[in-house]
């Protein structure tokens, strides 16, 4: 069975530092991996995603991932954060292409202060 | 515009009354699925529908029911809702499934409150 972790509800960090957010799945088969972004009272969008192509994987607004198989983990990083930034962030794994069963982590508050 | 759109976007209620929460999308897709969020945990997923007139549970199916009567929609069903049911509630669709290049198109949330 699929499930993701996500290590700390909380972080903070100043403008223009990095952004490193933790996310370890387990899973029986190579699994997909997604990275979702919520701002304030909206819905989910897409940051980015791990298709077996690459194990760094570039997404919008400056965000990657990196698939480590060994450590089963997928964590995201941003170079220098932004104060638009701050949202929570989703990572989220499925087993399967026509399975249907999503699994999200239980989610990473950032703060970004100035 | 591509979306999904649920109503009603706010609701409070009281127990055992009956409420249907609507999800429609616009994009063809023949994947959707349904999730409570609740702090602390996260998203999790109550049911999803691979197609039309097929739906399996989730991980928090208990109170909750769906159908897939046209590809468009699918509705969020409580009929005995009860307070441990308030939550946000998100609906989202993709193309066919939840693999890799099946990134999920998500609603604004519905925030059901039961008194």
């Amino acid at each position: 069975a699929q499930s993701v972790t996500q290590l700390g509800s909380h972080v903070s960090v100043s403008e223009g530092a990095l952004v490193l957010l933790r996310c370890n799945y387990s899973s029986s088969v190579p699994p997909y991996l997604f990275w979702y972004v919520q701002y304030p009272n909206q819905g989910l969008q897409l940051l980015l995603k791990y298709t077996s192509a690459a194990t760094l994987v570039k997404g919008i607004n400056g965000f990657e991932a990196e698939f480590k198989k060994s450590e089963t983990s997928f964590h995201l990083t941003k170079p220098s954060a932004h104060m638009s930034d701050a949202a929570e962030y989703f990572c989220a794994v499925s087993e399967s292409d026509s399975w249907g069963k999503l699994q999200f982590g239980a989610g990473t508050q950032v703060v970004v202060t100035p | 515009e591509a979306q999904v759109t649920q109503n009603p976007r706010y609701l409070i209620t009281v127990t055992g009354k009956k409420l249907t929460v609507t999800c429609s999308q616009n994009m063809n897709h023949e994947y959707m699925s349904w999730y409570r969020q609740d702090p602390g945990l996260g998203l999790r997923q109550i049911y999803y529908s691979m197609n039309v007139e097929v739906t399996d549970k989730g991980d928090v199916p208990e109170g909750y029911k769906v159908s897939r009567k046209e590809k468009r929609n699918f509705p969020l069903i409580l009929e005995s809702p009860s307070p441990n049911q308030t939550s946000l509630y998100f609906c989202a669709s993709s193309l066919s499934g939840t693999g890799a290049n099946q990134p999920q198109h998500f609603g604004d949330g519905t925030r059901l409150s039961i008194l």
